[in-house]
């Protein structure tokens, strides 16, 4: 149980051009999904938090018109990457949270994205 | 301050045990957590320990709590090559949150 998916795996884009990447929590319902940006051989670095039916919540120094986030239902978030540049390119993770009685987090297989 | 630092690295011989150590500084944490990631891929839940416990064994691995001294452990018995990886260690923001405070990881290379 608790498992999280991500889409697409792997995907390489053209500057300028816009990205979705897909987060589904595929057998429970998660109340909380988080968006991660990982630097090779880096820790994880926490983006945004959302909640089902809120605005998320962006951390220090991200742009929220870069990177905006939908979470319509409690089974799937969105991280749309806009006018993506090379900078953006790096490993996104989601997670999801909420399981009933833990504040345990359940990781996605994580999207690399290369923008050329 | 909300820091979380691990060792960078740690090499280990084929069926000796592997010892991962993490400090932290929330002593309000209620669970602390070890996750693995495998070259390209993403967190895999390994263990997690509420924070009034003391110890956690499952299987290969054993959690050890220190609160006074605010220092996790992860012990793997027998460490296999197919062990090789980052663990990071996590600790849970306030209840309610879900957050987690990351460790800088550390990475584990098991020589065969």
């Amino acid at each position: 149980g608790a498992v999280v998916s991500q889409h697409p795996s792997r995907v390489i884009c053209k500057s300028g051009t816009s990205v979705k990447i897909e987060c589904r929590s595929l057998d429970f319902q998660a109340t909380t999904m988080f968006w991660y940006r990982q630097f090779p051989k880096q820790s994880l670095m926490l983006m945004a938090t959302s909640n089902e039916g809120s605005k998320a919540t962006y951390e220090q120094g991200v742009e929220k018109d870069k990177f905006l986030i939908n979470h319509a239902s409690l089974t799937l978030s969105t991280l749309t990457v806009t006018s993506a540049h090379p900078e953006d390119s790096s490993f996104y993770i989601c997670s999801a949270g909420g399981l009933a009685g833990t504040d345990t987090q359940y990781f996605g297989p994580g999207t690399r994205l290369t923008v050329l | 301050g909300e820091d979380v630092e691990q060792s960078l690295f740690l090499s280990v011989r084929e069926g000796d045990s592997s010892v991962i150590n993490c400090t932290y500084t929330d002593s309000s944490s209620t669970y602390l957590y070890w996750y693995k990631q495998e070259p390209g891929a993403g967190l895999q839940l390994l263990t997690y320990i509420f924070s009034n416990m003391d110890m956690k064994q499952d299987q290969r691995l054993t959690v050890l709590l220190n609160k006074k001294d605010k220092h996790l452990s992860l012990r793997i018995a027998d460490t296999q090559t197919g062990d090789s990886a980052i663990y990071f260690c996590a600790e849970s923001a306030p209840s309610g949150t879900y957050k987690y405070i990351f460790g800088t990881g550390t990475r584990l290379k098991v020589l065969a």
